[in-house]
């Protein structure tokens, strides 16, 4: 069955430094990957998407993530966090269904503080 | 453009009551539609999904139901809310690969 594990609830950095978001997923197939923000008491955002081709896929945001099928992780990064990063974050396996997407399995978030 | 509506934005109903969240899809057809509740530190859940009218499939047994009406409507309903019905509901949509989702509904069961 398709899984999304992010193993971190809650991280912490400092304004300016680097971000690593982990992501495994578990999936038989090929997996469509998304990373999604969300602002508290909103809707998701989606920052980016790998489905084929190069790994390391660029989002909105100067986020960034790459695909390791080795290791079944999408790990999502940015070189330098702003105070308005902070946002809790979401990665995401889906499913393909024809030429649509189908069902999209969400992991439980990593919710990001920024320091000034 | 396509845009997604839900409604309420907030709500907050009694044990016992009934419950219609409405969900409407604008520039767009045939899409696939989807329900997720939000629980704090639980992540999203899958609660139905509908890759076409009348078409409704349900990941986990509950108190809820959906419908869809309509090509771009999708309804999440309750006939008694439960206090574990408490949380934030989110409509999404996709047609391609993406996914776009709405505002949300916060409820609060009472």
């Amino acid at each position: 069955a398709q899984s999304v594990t992010q193993p971190d609830i809650h991280i912490t950095v400092s304004e300016g430094a680097s971000l690593e978001l982990r992501c495994n997923y578990s999936y038989g197939a090929t997996p469509y990957l998304f990373w999604y923000v969300q602002s508290p008491g909103q809707g998701l955002q989606l920052l980016l998407k790998y489905f084929s081709g190069d790994t390391l896929v660029q989002g909105i945001k100067g986020f960034e993530a790459e695909f390791k099928r080795s290791q079944s992780s999408f790990n999502l990064r940015k070189p330098s966090v702003h105070w308005s990063d902070a946002a809790e974050y979401f990665c995401a396996v889906g499913a393909s269904r024809g030429s649509t997407l189908g069902r999209l399995y969400f992991g439980r978030g990593t919710q990001l503080t920024v320091w000034p | 453009s396509q845009t997604i509506h839900q409604w309420p934005a907030t709500l907050v109903q009694p044990v016992g009551s009934p419950l219609s969240l409405e969900c409407t899809v604008e520039g767009t057809s045939n899409p696939n539609l989807y329900w997720y509740r939000q629980a704090a530190g639980r992540g999203l859940q899958l609660l139905f999904y509908s890759v076409g009218i009348g078409q409704i499939s349900s990941e986990v047994p509950q108190n809820l139901s959906a419908s869809r009406p309509q090509d771009r409507q999708f309804i999440l309903s309750s006939k008694k809310l439960l206090l574990s019905d408490s949380g934030f509901y989110l409509c999404a949509w996709s047609s391609s690969f993406e996914a776009f989702f709405g505002q949300g509904t916060r409820l609060t069961v009472v």
